[in-house]
């Protein structure tokens, strides 16, 4: 079956360190992936997007993150965090198939000052 | 652009009550509508995929006919929780997939600030 992991349920990072979170999907054709940050009692944000082309992707708030077919990842990586980046963040697919987003169980961020 | 709201953001409900949520695509048309229901601490469930003028399509271990879902145009969608129980208190957020994306855009769901229910 097709699904959705992101390893950690809870990351702790300092102010300025680098944060790195984790995303992983189960299947042999490519789909589409997406992250999305939500704040507590608030719906989602887009942080960004991977359909096609560069594999590189660019979000805002300084996030980016990298498709990587051959490990099928999507790790969501920001060079410096900053206090308001403590969230819940999803890793979100969608297999072409339909129109549908699976979500990983989320990882909640903390930024220690 | 690409704003959806949600309506009410809070309601608390007595159990035995019925209670609609609204959703709505403020500057695009939406083909397609998403309810999803997310417990504390916890991800989002896909509860129903509603489209316009059509019968909504419901996950496995829905009851359609507890969460009656009406997506009447293509910019409002409503789901109404009848006879609620207070295991049905909930945040509740919808999606909407823009009419006009195109690529890996269709793909893509906007997303509304959500609703908490609260049955007592």
């Amino acid at each position: 079956a097709q699904s959705v992991t992101q390893l950690g349920s809870h990351v702790s990072v300092s102010e300025g360190a680098l944060v790195l979170l984790r995303c992983n999907y189960s299947s042999s054709v490519p789909p589409y992936l997406f992250w999305y940050v939500q704040y507590p009692n608030q719906g989602l944000q887009l942080l960004l997007k991977y359909t096609t082309g560069a594999t590189l992707v660019k979000g805002i708030n300084g996030f980016e993150a990298e498709f990587k077919k051959s490990e099928t990842s999507f790790h969501l990586t920001k060079p410096s965090a900053h206090m308001s980046d403590a969230a819940e963040y999803f890793c979100a697919v969608s297999w072409i198939k339909d129109y549908k987003l699976s979500f990983g169980a989320g990882t909640t961020v903390t930024v220690r000052a | 652009g690409a704003v959806v709201s949600q309506h009410p953001s809070r309601v608390i409900c007595k159990s035995g009550t019925s209670v609609k949520i609204e959703c709505r695509s403020l500057d695009f048309q939406a083909t397609t509508m998403f309810w999803y229901r997310q417990f504390p601490k916890k991800s989002l469930m896909l509860m129903a995929t509603s489209n316009e003028g059509s019968k909504a399509t419901y996950e496995q271990g829905v009851e359609k006919d507890k969460f009656l879902i009406n997506h009447a145009s293509l910019t409002l969608s409503t789901l109404t929780v009848t006879s609620a129980h207070p295991e049905d208190s909930s945040f509740y957020i919808c999606s909407a997939r823009d009419l006009r994306g195109a690529g890996g855009s269709l793909y893509e769901q906007y997303f509304g600030p959500g609703t908490r229910l609260t049955v007592t």
